[in-house]
């Protein structure tokens, strides 16, 4: 079983120019997380997908990020206009139940410039 | 003040050693726990994940989760230089909270 994919694994991007990342979960996981770890601090939550749907969005930092799930597939993550308090490693995880087990990506490094 | 407290280390023990990885945390809430496993530059790989109070064994690891001290715990026995790695905790609430609060990370090296 392939696990959860991520695209691309690293970005480097100047400050104001827009960045999309993809992350491919587990086939058949209804539930899609987003999650960021900035320097020196813990992984976040950012939001939270069930199906195509927007569970919880709670963790969005601000307007400049939109998350979208096509037919609740593949997910799709785009910060406009990035800054530098952006840069990071954002992860994916899926999960097959509510309460199931998140299985993570390896992560995508995004650096702004 | 933090929900979650990790130790981040760094924790060096020989090989063959038992090691003892701890989380505390301050939200009642939280039901639902996981230890992840995450070598650098990759992501968190799930090791244990246990509901509510009580222990879980899986080969050498065992967790345990002691709610009324919100108190958890990873150990690894019989540790190998293939254990070095950051060691994560991680929980959430349940229901409509699925959003997982982690802690900050063990860094732990085991020397052959």
């Amino acid at each position: 079983e392939a696990g959860v994919t991520q695209f691309p694994s690293h970005s480097v991007i100047e400050k104001g120019q827009t960045v999309t990342l993809r992350c491919d979960p587990i086939s058949g996981h209804d539930n899609l997380y987003w999650y960021r770890r900035v320097m020196g601090k813990e992984i976040k939550f950012l939001l939270h997908f069930v199906k195509e749907s927007k569970q919880d969005e709670s963790g969005m930092p601000n307007n400049r990020f939109l998350a979208e799930r096509t037919g609740g597939t593949y997910s799709t993550l785009k910060v406009q206009p990035a800054e530098l308090e952006d840069s990071g490693v954002y992860f994916c995880a899926s999960s097959p139940s509510r309460e199931g087990e998140q299985y993570f990506g390896p992560g995508t490094r995004l650096t702004v410039t | 003040q933090k929900e979650v407290e990790q130790d981040p280390g760094p924790l060096s023990v020989p090989e063959g050693a038992i090691v003892s990885l701890n989380c505390t945390y301050s939200n009642s809430a939280f039901q639902y726990f996981m230890w992840y496993r995450q070598y650098s530059r990759k992501g968190p790989e799930l090791l244990m994940y246990t509901y509510s109070s009580g222990n879980k064994e899986d080969g050498r690891f065992t967790a345990q989760v002691d709610k009324s001290s919100k108190y958890i715990s990873l150990f690894i026995r019989d540790s190998q230089p293939s254990d070095s790695a950051t060691y994560l905790c991680a929980m959430f609430r349940g229901g409509s909270a699925r959003q997982l609060t982690f802690g900050s990370g063990t860094q732990l090296t085991v020397l052959p």
